[in-house]
């Protein structure tokens, strides 16, 4: 049984470039959500995807984006990178609402240079 | 909105020694209380859940917490950690109810337990 699986695994970019992250849920789990891990810090939600739709929102500006494709895969899409968005973005999978716990990949370590 | 505290960043342990890993949380609203732990270079695993019920939950590896409703607490606590226990902890806490921010994990910094031999 997969686990969350994401990728790629390390990612180098440069300031104002654009960049996409994938991650495919846990087998049976049709919600997935994304945080973004600062150095030293604990994750901090962006947001969750349900039925393909944005369910709700962290404290993020707009550059960043996502999609769930029909597969419960998906996407998450940062434009115009800052110096300060090199973190470890890391996708959860879980199973609708209620109080499924998170199933969490092993990330994207993205570096911004 | 929830917030979570947990009060030591670093906590340094001698093997087959007790270890308390502390966490306080505030939100206006009832909440789920998680502990979630993070080896080097890996995501989070849940290590145990409070959802209702026993206010003492244990996870299979001999950590359990405690909900501690008054004090607003839920620190976790093994009783003889192993070498293998070392590793970045972090409490987190999740609205029970739906509405706004019901579907975030809100997680503190986290605490870094060093298990020393």
């Amino acid at each position: 049984d997969a686990g969350v699986t994401q990728s790629p695994t390390h990612l180098i970019k440069t300031r104002g470039q654009q960049v996409t992250l994938r991650c495919s849920p846990k087998s049976g789990h049709d919600t997935v959500s994304w945080y973004q891990q600062a150095l030293g810090q604990g994750p901090q939600f962006i947001f969750q995807y349900y039925e393909e739709e944005e369910r709700q929102r962290g404290n993020f500006p707009d550059r960043f984006s996502g999609h769930q494709f029909p597969n419960y895969s998906s996407e998450l899409n940062v434009n115009a990178l800052l110096l300060g968005d090199s973190a470890l973005y890391l996708c959860a999978s879980s199973l609708g609402t209620g109080a499924s716990p998170l199933h969490f990949g092993n990330g994207t370590r993205l570096t911004v240079t | 909105a929830q917030s979570v505290t947990q009060l030591d960043s670093q906590v340094p342990v001698f093997e087959e020694a007790p270890v308390e890993l502390r966490c306080n949380y505030s939100s206006s609203v009832s909440v789920y209380l998680f502990w979630y732990v993070q080896y080097p270079n890996q995501g989070l695993q849940l290590l145990l859940k409070y959802l209702s019920g026993s206010t003492l939950v244990e996870s299979i590896n001999g950590f359990e917490a405690e909900f501690n409703k008054s004090q607003t607490s839920f620190h976790l606590r093994k009783p003889s950690v192993h070498i293998s226990d070392t590793a970045e902890y972090f409490c987190a806490v999740r609205p029970k109810y739906s509405g706004a921010g019901s579907y975030q994990l809100t997680f503190g910094k986290g605490t870094k337990l060093s298990v020393i031999p």
